[in-house]
């Protein structure tokens, strides 16, 4: 059981390129999000999916765009990357938050984007 | 609006001291989800306890016990007998089912002395 896959694990940008960072997951979870991590900051929601065809903004949204497509997939997109996006970004599914039950959400490894 | 604070950004302890990390939440819902994360330095985000708005039982997992308390709006954690292995970053989440979005804190930063 694969869990939660990020890919890449690791990438370099040049300031104004675009990039899209993989999240798949084989739960069949219905929620997914994307986070990211700064020193001090804790994880801060980006976007967020409860279903095929649903995303939503979260705390920091701008310069990110998402899709879900599938129920497995939920790709992050960054259209013009700023040395603000430096971070460390972290993708999360879990069953239903409406759910009394399992819901806690399950991690990828990471993928840590340095934007020069 | 939802929030969840962990005023403790650093804890240094010697190993076998007990240790509190605390985590206040702010929240509308009636109906939430309190959850604590484990970061350790390898960067892995590992979950370690669930508790629903509901169930205000206090929780005990080996070393580590969890104290829910509505009335202050904390879900504080503990680790008795602390050892090295237990030095990384622990998270306090909220989730609440009216918006369907699981928002951290800041995390705490506990290291363990040998």
């Amino acid at each position: 059981n694969a869990g939660v896959t990020q890919t890449p694990k690791f990438q370099v940008l040049k300031t104004g390129q675009s990039m899209t960072l993989q999240c798949a997951q084989d739960m069949n979870h219905e929620y997914m999000s994307w986070y990211r991590q700064d020193p001090g900051m804790g994880l801060r929601l980006i976007h967020y999916s409860v279903g095929a065809g649903i995303t939503d903004q979260g705390e920091v949204p701008n310069g990110y765009n998402v899709s879900r497509s599938t129920t497995e997939d939920f790709p992050l997109r960054l259209l013009s990357a700023a040395p603000s996006q430096t971070s460390v970004y972290f993708c999360a599914s879990s069953p239903r938050q409406g759910a009394l039950g399992d819901t806690e959400a399950f991690f990828g490894q990471g993928t840590r984007l340095t934007v020069v | 609006a939802q929030k969840v604070t962990q005023a403790q950004t650093e804890i240094s302890v010697v190993e076998k001291e007990d240790v509190t990390l605390d985590c206040v939440y702010e929240t509308r819902d009636t109906t939430y989800y309190l959850f604590w994360y484990k970061q350790p330095p390898s960067g892995e985000l590992v979950f370690l306890i669930r508790r629903n708005s509901f169930d205000e039982q206090n929780e005990i997992s080996g070393r580590y016990s969890w104290n829910f308390q509505k009335s202050t709006s904390s879900f504080n954690f503990t680790i008795t007998a602390s050892q090295v292995v237990d030095s990384a970053v622990y998270f306090c989440a909220l989730s609440e089912v009216a918006t369907n979005k699981l928002i951290f804190g800041t995390g705490t930063l506990l290291a363990v002395q040998p």
